[in-house]
C-alpha cells in the first residue's frame, strides 16, 4: 500500500457520458501527476500539479479532459463526452515537494467506454 | 526516437534464479533519473529502485539492483533469487533534467516458474 488512493477503481460508462476520477495523495506530497495507460503500453504523462497549481499539461489532455486540485490536496480528473478511445487506466502519482528519487503511484482507475 | 527502450517483451526465469531486465535510454541532458516500477495484474505501479545520473554507485534495494552503464546509456534491472511473486510487468522510466514527467518504456512481462 503506497498510500496514494484512487477511486473508483473501475468505471464502465456509455459513450458520451462524463466521468470523474479522484486521487487522494500521500499526506504532505505537494507534487501530483496524472498518467494514462492503455493495454500493452507504459503510462503516458497527462498533467502535473504543484500544490493547487496545474503547471504542466500534455498534448494528450484534449479539451474534453480537465483536472483540478483545489486546496492542493486531492485531485480530480474529469473526462467529458467520453469516447471509446478514452478506455484506459488512469494513474495518479505523488511526490514530496522536492523533486526526488521516489514517485509513488496509486492503484489506478480503469475506464471502459462502451 | 524512443527515449526508453525495453527490448524484451517477455522473460521467463526459474524460481531462485537471477534475472536481468534490459533498459536503454536516450537523452542529451546530463542530469536525469532512472526509475524501475513493477506492475502486477492488479494495476498498481510499485516503485522498486532509482538511479541518478550523477550517482557514483549502482543502486541496490534488497533483491533489486540496477546495472547502470552510463556510457552505453543502459540501466538494467537485476532481480536476484526470483520468487513467484515477482511475476509481473516491469517498467523502466526516465525523468530528464528539470522536467517533471516520467517517460516510460513499453515494459517487460516477467514470469517466474517453479
Amino acid at each position: 500500500d503506497t498510500g496514494v488512493s484512487q477511486n473508483p477503481r473501475h468505471k464502465i460508462t456509455k459513450r458520451g457520458q462524463n466521468v470523474t476520477f479522484r486521487c487522494d495523495p500521500i499526506s504532505e506530497h505537494n507534487r501530483l501527476y496524472w498518467y494514462r495507460q492503455t493495454l500493452g503500453q507504459g503510462p503516458e504523462f497527462l498533467t502535473y500539479f504543484q500544490n493547487e497549481a496545474q503547471l504542466e499539461k500534455s498534448r494528450l489532455l484534449s479539451d474534453r479532459f480537465s483536472a483540478e486540485r483545489p486546496k492542493g490536496s486531492f485531485s480530480t480528473l474529469e473526462i467529458q463526452r467520453t469516447e471509446q478511445g478514452d478506455s484506459a487506466m488512469y494513474l495518479c502519482a505523488t511526490e514530496t515537494g522536492v523533486r526526488g528519487n521516489t514517485i509513488y503511484f496509486g492503484e489506478g482507475s480503469w475506464l471502459t467506454v462502451v | 526516437a524512443q527515449k526508453i527502450t525495453q527490448t524484451q517483451p517477455g522473460m521467463f526465469v526459474q524460481e531462485k534464479e537471477a534475472v536481468t531486465l534490459d533498459c536503454t535510454y536516450d537523452t542529451s541532458d546530463p542530469s536525469y533519473g532512472l526509475f524501475w516500477y513493477k506492475q502486477p495484474s492488479s494495476g498498481e505501479m510499485i516503485f522498486l529502485i532509482y538511479q541518478g545520473s550523477y550517482d557514483q554507485q549502482n543502486a541496490t534495494e534488497g533483491r533489486y539492483s540496477l546495472n547502470f552503464q552510463k556510457a552505453r546509456k543502459s540501466a538494467n534491472l537485476v532481480i536476484s533469487a526470483s520468487q513467484l511473486g515477482d511475476s509481473a510487468m516491469y517498467f523502466c522510466a526516465m525523468r530528464e533534467g528539470r522536467g517533471n514527467k516520467l517517460t516510460f518504456g513499453t515494459g517487460t512481462q516477467l514470469k517466474v516458474e517453479l
